[in-house]
């Protein structure tokens, strides 16, 4: 029952470096997000999709690039790595109806120096 | 504008004290209200929905439109509920507003 799944785990990018974060799941979920989480922030929208073919802005998408070409990915891209990018990572899915459970990745640890 | 306040950064207790973990929020139609735990290092869990009115490992939370809050209660405290707390608001399409977040140190 892998659920969410995020890779890598943890990850070291020199500044102007690009990477991709990788995050899969195999719910069948049509909804899947993108958060940032910093310390004192709480967790921050990236980019969130609500099924294949489409993907939308949330409140700090800049210098993240995303696509949905399958029901079960979801990839964030880092276009050039910049230190205020350093950050824990997850990825979160859930069916569309309002009112279902929304399902995190375990995280990616993000140093950008 | 939708928002999400946490008020305290970090909430230290004894264990078996009793536990009381703020949220209010702020949103103009009705809200669909959430308590998340993440465990060290781990990834984020559903603790309760303010929908479901349940009671899961011990904490209980009530959704007092008037004063627009959501506080976690837990009459008696454990060491295992030392994690990281945080409200949740739904807004749209199953997007989350969180808080910043309250660290619960539960101390023996």
């Amino acid at each position: 029952n892998a659920g969410v799944t995020q890779t890598p785990k943890f990850q070291v990018l020199k500044t102007g470096q690009s990477m991709t974060l990788q995050c899969a799941q195999d719910m069948n979920h049509e909804y899947m997000s993108w958060y940032r989480q910093d310390p004192g922030m709480g967790l921050r929208l990236i980019h969130y999709s609500v099924g294949a073919g489409i993907t939308d802005q949330g409140e700090v998408p800049n210098g993240y690039n995303v696509s949905r070409s399958t029901t079960e990915d979801f990839p964030l891209r880092l276009l050039s790595a910049a230190p205020s990018q350093t950050s824990v990572y997850f990825c979160a899915s859930s069916y569309s109806n309002s009112g279902n459970t929304i399902y995190f990745g375990e995280g990616s640890w993000l140093t950008v120096v | 504008a939708q928002r999400v306040t946490q008020p305290e950064k970090l909430l230290s207790v004894f264990k078996g004290a009793p536990v009381e973990l703020k949220c209010n929020y702020s949103y103009s139609g009705s809200p669909e209200l959430f308590w998340y735990v993440q465990y060290s290092r781990q990834r984020l869990q559903l603790l309760l929905r303010h929908i479901s009115r349940e009671s899961i490992k011990g904490f209980t939370a009530d959704l007092n439109k008037g004063e627009t809050s959501f506080h976690l209660k837990k009459p008696f405290a454990q060491e295992e509920d030392s994690a990281m707390y945080y409200c949740a608001l739904k807004s749209g399409y199953n997007k989350l507003i969180f808080g910043a977040g309250t660290r619960l140190a539960v101390h023996p």
